[in-house]
């Protein structure tokens, strides 16, 4: 099973500042990792899909990079609306994995 | 549009059996993979299978392996998903979530969830 540990596990920030959130997997898993932004009370919603590329809808202040172990998501300048718990998943092996999480708070 | 829509919540026994349901609108429901995904009170997200509406194919989690059973009504759209001898850790909202093939196969959209509660 391929491991995704993701880090920080809470970020504290400011609206306008810049936001990095990284997700180690075990073993390589190419591009096939997405991430998803979850908000208290609802289902989580596809941000990027292919460690790079944004899924319908999403702003171009998130973005999407790395390839193999390494993947970061970066949010270039934080919005009110982007407080909110990010997961990364892979799809390069069954069983299917998530990250644990990493939470974006108002500081 | 595509949506989904689940089972109401559900109170459970030790033991007992739970069955949700995921009911998709908007799409041919046979062109598309449907997967289950648990997360308990204040935790991450644990993905638990899927299944191929197109054949009725399955793949699930070694963790459930024995206890999930996912199987789908294509004249009506709908995908289930049934867990048996609930304990008290499978306490948890269960969503399911569409593999958007045209799109790295990531999930999109979510249905709203499930919360399946397993109390004595």
């Amino acid at each position: 099973e391929i491991v995704l540990t993701q880090s920080p596990a809470t970020l504290s920030l400011s609206p306008g500042e810049r936001a990095t959130l990284s997700c180690r997997a075990s073993q390589s898993i190419s591009s096939y990792l997405a991430w998803y932004q979850q908000k208290p009370g609802q289902a989580p919603r596809p941000l990027i899909y292919d460690a790079s590329n944004r899924a319908t809808g999403i702003p171009g202040r998130f973005r999407g990079s790395g390839s193999g172990t390494d993947f970061t998501l970066t949010i270039s300048s934080l919005e009110p609306e982007d407080f909110a718990v990010y997961y990364c998943q892979q799809r390069s092996s069954w069983p299917l994995t998530f990250g644990g999480g990493t939470k974006v708070e108002i500081k | 549009q595509v949506q989904l829509v689940q089972s109401g919540a559900e109170v459970k026994q030790p033991g007992a059996s739970v069955k949700v349901s995921c009911k998709a609108s908007g799409y041919t429901f046979t062109d598309y993979s449907l997967h289950w995904v648990r997360q308990a009170p204040g935790q991450g997200l644990e993905w638990m299978g899927r299944i191929n509406p197109n054949g009725g194919g399955t793949n699930s989690a070694q963790n459930f392996q024995g206890r999930v059973t996912m199987t789908r009504d294509t004249s009506i759209s709908t995908a289930y998903m049934d867990l048996s001898r609930l304990r008290p850790d499978d306490t948890a909202v269960y969503y399911c979530a569409r593999e958007d093939s045209l799109k790295g196969d990531c999930f999109d959209p979510w249905g709203q969830g499930t919360l399946v509660t397993v109390s004595s």
